[in-house]
């Protein structure tokens, strides 16, 4: 059976500390790995999508890699604007849907 | 903002009564999702539409169905509503059918409150 597991399930950090979230899964057949980020109430907002162990992505201070087992998003001096739960997804084998992780929560304190 | 739209944006209704969620993709996207999220599952799948036909089933009660029209904007029909199916509900689309790698852009949600 395909899933996600995320960790931590919480995270609280203070401005400028740097930190990674964890995503790893068992598919048949991964056909992408997803980031998105969620704030309260809100949709999940698209951040990365990653196809194959080795490849990374990056976008301001947030930097995605992916390995057979695992991805991670790593949070370079993130300030308290980054506080949002980040979502991990997967889409795998003849599915079109994504499979998700229940989610890390971070909070980013002044 | 993704650019799909979804309506409305809070609904509040009593058990056992019936409500329709409608979502507009984006430009040019043909598939649609629906996903139920909740405090305690996390975004589910429920279902998949692409060009207005029925393409895969997740977890959906028999109680919900949903359609995807010509203009493909798409419905979630839920009935028969239970204190149980309070959650949000999130539509997302995308260009292509699954046999591609495709990002799926979300929509703002709807509330689902059943009193």
């Amino acid at each position: 059976e395909d899933q996600v597991t995320q960790s931590p399930e919480a995270l609280r950090l203070q401005e400028g500390e740097s930190s990674s979230l964890n995503c790893s899964y068992t598919v048949s057949g991964l056909r992408g790995l997803f980031w998105y980020r969620q704030d309260p109430g809100k949709g999940p907002e698209f951040l990365f999508t990653l196809y194959s162990a080795g490849e990374e992505k990056e976008k301001e201070r947030l930097k995605a890699t992916l390995t057979k087992k695992e991805s991670f998003l790593h949070i370079t001096a993130p300030k308290p604007e980054d506080s949002a739960t980040y979502l991990c997804a997967v889409l795998g084998g003849s599915q079109g849907n994504l499979i998700f992780g229940k989610g890390t929560k971070l909070s980013v304190k002044p | 903002d993704s650019g799909v739209t979804q309506t409305p944006k809070h609904l509040i209704t009593a058990t056992g009564q019936r409500v329709t969620l409608r979502c507009s993709p984006r430009s040019g996207d043909l598939s649609v999702y629906w996903y139920q999220q909740s405090l305690d599952q996390g975004l589910q799948f429920l279902i998949q539409y692409y060009n207005g036909e029925e393409r895969a089933k997740g977890n959906i009660l028999e109680r919900f169905s949903a359609q995807q029209f010509p203009d493909l904007h798409s419905e979630l029909n839920l009935s028969s509503l239970e204190l149980g199916d309070s959650a949000l509900y999130f539509c997302a689309s995308s260009v292509e059918v699954s046999g591609a790698t495709d990002t799926q852009y979300f929509g703002p949600g709807t509330r689902l409150t059943v009193l």
